[in-house]
């Protein structure tokens, strides 16, 4: 069964360093999607990505975060300056949309760690 | 701003249980709900969509079903098993752009 694969599976980064988070979409999906998860909270949203380029973004998605879909098939996140605060579980998302329906597959996350 | 949240926050039944979990949203304007699993430090698993003209869908021992008016969808769980451990949440998505806005979740506990 097709699924959305994320890497690294953590990463540990100082504050102040960029980095890129990876994922690889179900191939034919053409939305794709960033959620985070800080420890004991609820999954937020992030952005939404559509036809190379962003369809919706949050207000924690600020100018320190970016995406990309440099090929047919990756889909990057990239946080420029890292902050204590940008701990959290990263989750890649893809669907395709049926209608008014999208069915939202997730990847296994990556678990980001600034120390 | 839609707002979701789900009741219990935790449960622990015995085996062989049929329980509910709860899922509420403010804004009933929605596209669908998705019901996800989540197991300790890992993804989500899609378990059940519902679309926003459906009223209720099942796989297997999992029946969902959705109120749009009241703005609740539950999760019924027949006969559960240690397996069915885990966290679940509620998403439900209501942007023409796929955000979803999830809620706290409900930790469930099956005791052998």
């Amino acid at each position: 069964e097709p699924e959305v694969t994320q890497t690294p599976s953590h990463q540990v980064t100082q504050m102040g360093q960029e980095v890129i988070l990876r994922c690889v979409p179900i191939s034919n999906h053409l939305y794709f999607y960033w959620y985070r998860q800080i420890l004991g909270q609820k999954v937020e949203f992030l952005v939404s990505f559509y036809n190379n380029e962003i369809s919706e973004k949050s207000e924690i998605f600020d100018d320190q975060f970016s995406v990309e879909r440099p090929d047919g098939s990756n889909f990057t996140l990239k946080i420029r300056s890292t902050k204590l605060e940008d701990s959290a579980m990263y989750f890649c998302a893809s669907s395709l949309r049926i209608g008014l329906i999208y069915e939202q597959y997730f990847g296994p996350g990556t678990r980001l760690t600034v120390t | 701003k839609q707002e979701v949240t789900q009741i219990p926050a935790a449960l622990s039944v015995p085996e062989g249980e049929n329980l509910v979990l709860n899922c509420s949203f403010t804004d009933s304007a929605i596209y669908n709900l998705q019901w996800f699993r989540q197991d300790p430090g890992k993804g989500l698993t899609s378990l059940l969509l519902i679309q926003s003209s459906q009223r209720e869908q099942t796989s297997g021992r999992l029946n969902a079903s959705l109120d749009k008016s009241s703005g609740r969808s539950t999760l019924y769980i027949a006969a559960s098993q240690p397996g069915d451990s885990a966290t679940y949440l509620c998403a439900v998505l209501n942007t023409n752009a796929g955000k979803s806005t999830f809620g706290d979740g409900t930790t469930l506990t099956v005791k052998p």
